[in-house]
């Protein structure tokens, strides 16, 4: 059965806190990895990734996938009230348009 | 980046009636849009996939009849659930894929819907 495995379920830090998100994966036919930020309500894109062991990077977040090992995180430096969300990673299939998601990372950042 | 508009945000029905809400890509033509749903801190979960000129395809457990799905044009879906009752409460979000060579999916703001 696919699955996309997110961790840690949940997160607090203090600003200025750096964070790793974990995402793992076991899908057949993987063809790349995204990574969405959602606040209240729409998820928005932060990473897609499709070869591994290049770092993608905006800002203070950077991703990297690893997909020998099957794995992806996700780094947030120096962070920010305004980081907290929860954090979605989906795979997507080769071959169709389909995304699975995680069930997120809840991150919550205090001053 | 690209905008999706997802509406109304918010509805509340009596069990028993349809609520349709609509997507639309605003800057952007979309042949493939997709329906999801989200209960309370768990994640999307797809319901169907929207194709514009065809039938959409839906997931396995989800009800045809039930939720209906409309792509009559290149921006526009629509999502029908049909004599809704208390379980069908939950948030849907739709999302659209600007350019079919990446898969990069533009999510509406999503509709809470509330059935009493």
């Amino acid at each position: 059965e696919d699955k996309v495995v997110q961790s840690p379920l949940s997160l607090v830090v203090h600003e200025g806190d750096t964070v790793t998100l974990n995402c793992s994966y076991e899908v057949t036919n993987f063809r790349s990895l995204l990574w969405y930020k959602q606040e209240k309500k729409a998820p928005t894109f932060l990473f897609m990734l499709t070869s591994s062991g290049i770092e993608k990077k905006s800002g203070r977040l950077s991703s990297i996938l690893d997909k020998k090992e099957l794995f992806s995180i996700l780094n947030i430096t120096a962070t920010q009230t305004g980081d907290s969300a929860v954090y979605l990673c989906a795979v997507e299939f080769r071959n169709t348009d389909k995304l699975i998601f995680g069930t997120g990372t809840r991150l919550q950042v205090f001053p | 980046g690209a905008v999706v508009s997802q509406h109304p945000s918010w509805v509340i029905c009596k069990s028993g009636t349809s609520v349709k809400i609509e997507c639309r890509s605003l800057d952007f033509q979309a042949t493939t849009m997709f329906w999801y749903r989200q209960f309370p801190k768990q994640s999307l979960m797809l319901m169907a996939t929207s194709n514009e000129g065809s039938k959409a395809t839906y997931e396995q457990g989800v009800e045809k009849d039930k939720f209906l799905i409309n792509h009559a044009s290149l921006t526009l879906s629509t999502l029908t659930v049909t004599s809704a009752h208390p379980e069908d409460s939950s948030f849907y979000i739709c999302s659209a894929n600007k350019d079919p060579r990446k898969n990069i999916q533009y999510f509406g703001a999503g509709t809470r819907l509330s059935v009493l």
